[in-house]
């Protein structure tokens, strides 16, 4: 079964300073990546998503991301964060095919200081 | 365009009792996923319904069912009650078109569910 990998449940960064948040995943075959955000309150926001193609994706608000098909890894970066930045940010992976279920991370709470 | 919307915002209920959520599905779209999202934890895939059937499910009991209507809105039924039932319950819409290698899933706000 697919499983997603979020190592840190809590990262402090301060305002300016860049952030990279960590995602592994476990299946057998590339499965589609995604990143999305969550506001106290609100629904979930997708950032960006991998499909195919080129390994570094661009996304909303600043955001990319990098796949790396030898770690089965797909971090969250970004150069300079802002204090609106502060969220709780989910990774995903969902099957090729079929009813395509998305299975979600435990997600990493962004804290961000001025 | 119209987004994704869900109803109640919040809801109180008590061990054994049974609840209905509401799922408004943006405007186009003709499919509809559960997840459940308890404190602290990512969302949980429940179902997913498609033209009024369902046609995908996670692991979850029997006690949990859906309907999608006709205008592609839908409810989720959670019968009997249980304290771990307590979550946020986020309703995700998408567009299901053939061909289509991924439909991207459009999240609504969600409906947090306590149960006493």
């Amino acid at each position: 079964a697919q499983s997603v990998t979020q190592p840190d449940i809590h990262i402090t960064v301060s305002e300016g300073a860049s952030l990279e948040l960590r995602c592994n995943y476990s299946y057998g075959a590339t499965p589609y990546l995604f990143w999305y955000v969550q506001s106290p309150g609100q629904g979930l926001q997708l950032l960006l998503k991998y499909f195919s193609g080129d390994t570094l994706v661009q996304g909303i608000k600043g955001f990319e991301a990098e796949f790396k098909r030898s770690q089965s890894s797909f971090n969250l970066r970004k150069p300079s964060v802002h204090w609106s930045d502060a969220a709780e940010y989910f990774c995903a992976v969902g099957l090729p095919g079929g009813y395509q279920k998305v299975t979600f991370g435990t997600g990493t709470k962004l804290q961000v200081i001025p | 365009e119209t987004g994704v919307t869900q109803s109640p915002t919040h809801l109180i209920k008590t061990r054994g009792q049974q609840v209905t959520l509401r799922c408004s599905s943006q405007s186009g779209h003709n499919t509809v996923s559960w997840y459940q999202q308890a404190l602290g934890q990512g969302p949980q895939f429940i179902f997913q319904y498609y033209r009024e059937e369902e046609n995908g499910r996670g692991n979850f009991p029997p006690r949990f069912s859906g309907l999608q209507f006709p205008n592609y809105s839908s409810e989720l039924n959670v019968n009997a009650l249980e304290l771990d039932d307590s979550a946020l319950y986020l309703c995700a819409s998408s567009l299901k078109a053939g061909g289509t290698a991924y439909n991207e899933q459009f999240f609504g706000p969600g409906t947090r569910l306590t149960v006493l």
